[in-house]
Formats: structure tokens, sequence, C-alpha cells
């Protein structure tokens, strides 16, 4: 069965760290794969998308990458700050006509000051 | 940017009874809707997506005559929990997106907290 990962359940950083946070999938060709941020009691709210042709996008301090080969993404965010302390969630699409998401469990970020 | 909202926010009610919850787009006709479902410390789990006009798409193992799902207009879905019971409490979320390329960007609602008493 299809299967996503993202490795860590919780991720402790000092503010001005990068933070790195992983998603594997298993037994799913995705199109797009996508980040989402999620405060407590909010609904998500959309980052990156990155398409499964593209290596790597950048949007101001964050990062993302995708190896279709390792069937993973990694997701960075340079020069951490508390404001950035959240729920990160990955969500994979498989490019059907209706664009299903398919998430994660989600990362806990904390960024220390 | 574009700017979902749910009503209510939270809602207890006692077992038995039903709920509705409102979605809707604010500033964009939205053609597809999502509604997932949240339990504590898990992930989002897509439960049904519906398309303006036409009948809702349900997940497997997601009962289409307890989980109601009405796409009547381009800015609203609702979802109607029938006969609700304690197991039926989670955060109930949705989705609107307005093309239908995956590519086209899903924007979620606040969510909505159920409490079946």
């Amino acid at each position: 069965s299809q299967k996503i990962e993202q490795n860590s359940e919780a991720l402790n950083i000092q503010e001005g760290k990068t933070a790195t946070l992983t998603c594997n999938y298993t037994n799913y060709s995705p199109a797009y794969l996508q980040w989402y941020r999620q405060d407590p009691g909010r609904g998500p709210v959309f980052l990156l998308l990155i398409r499964e042709n593209e290596k790597e996008k950048r949007k101001e301090r964050l990062k993302v990458t995708f190896d279709t080969t390792l069937k993973q993404s990694l997701f960075h965010i340079t020069a951490s700050q508390p404001a950035d302390s959240a729920t990160y969630l990955c969500a994979l699409s498989g490019g059907t006509s209706y664009g299903k998401l398919t998430f994660g469990q989600g990362t806990i970020l904390t960024v220390h000051p | 940017g574009a700017v979902v909202s749910q009503h209510p926010s939270r809602v207890i009610c006692k077992s038995g009874t039903s709920v509705k919850i409102e979605c809707r787009s604010l500033d964009f006709q939205a053609t597809t809707m999502f509604w997932y479902r949240q339990f504590p410390k898990q992930s989002l789990m897509l439960m049904a997506t519906s398309n303006e006009g036409s009948k809702a798409t349900y997940e497997q193992g997601v009962e289409k005559d307890k989980f109601l799902i009405n796409h009547a207009s381009l800015t609203l879905s609702t979802l109607t929990v029938t006969s609700a019971h304690p197991e039926d409490s989670s955060f109930y979320i949705c989705s609107a997106r307005e093309g239908t390329s995956s590519t086209d960007t899903q924007y979620f609602g606040p969510g909505t907290r159920l409490t079946v008493l």
C-alpha cells in the first residue's frame, strides 16, 4: 500500500540554524509534491509545490528538493526563527484530474530563541 | 490571497443528532472542494471530493450516508454528519481549488472542531 513517512515526529533547533525536514514515500509515483504549514487548531497553509521533473525549488528562506530515485523530499528553512515553529506536512499528488492529496503525518518544528 | 472560511469553528452536539458544517470560498469560485478529517496528532485524511453540481466521490471506508456532502454552488459546500456518535469527534477541514489541474493550489479552511457527547 502507499505510504508517506515524515521521519521525525518532532524537530527542535536553535534560532538562526537551518531546519531540514524529510519526507519519504513508497509504492507511489507522485507527479507533484507539496509542503504545507499547519498551526495548532488551524487548517494547513500551502508553502511550495515541486514537480517530479524538478530537482529543487526555492521561495525566500524555504528550499525543497525532490529525488524520485530515492523517493524522498527534503524541506529546508534557513535562518530559522521562533515564528517558524509549527507542524509541517508533506503531501503527494498522483497527477490525476482531481489532484487528490495524500498527506504525511507531519513534523512538529520548534525553533528556540 | 484566496480565502476559505468554515462555519462553525467549534460545535458540541449530543449523540444521535446531525451537524452541518459549511465551507465557503470567499474570493474565488471553487470548481472542486475536498473534505478532510484529522484526529489528534495524526495527519489529514481525505474523506471525499466534491465538484459543483455533481455527486461527491467518497474515499474507501467513508460512509456516504453518514457524511452527506452537498456542493450546490461554486462558493459553498456543506458536510452533514448524520446521527453523530462520539467516535465522529474530530477536526474537520475543507479545502477549495479554483481549477481542475493538480497543480492548482488547494486553499484550506480554518477547520471545525466537532465534539459529540
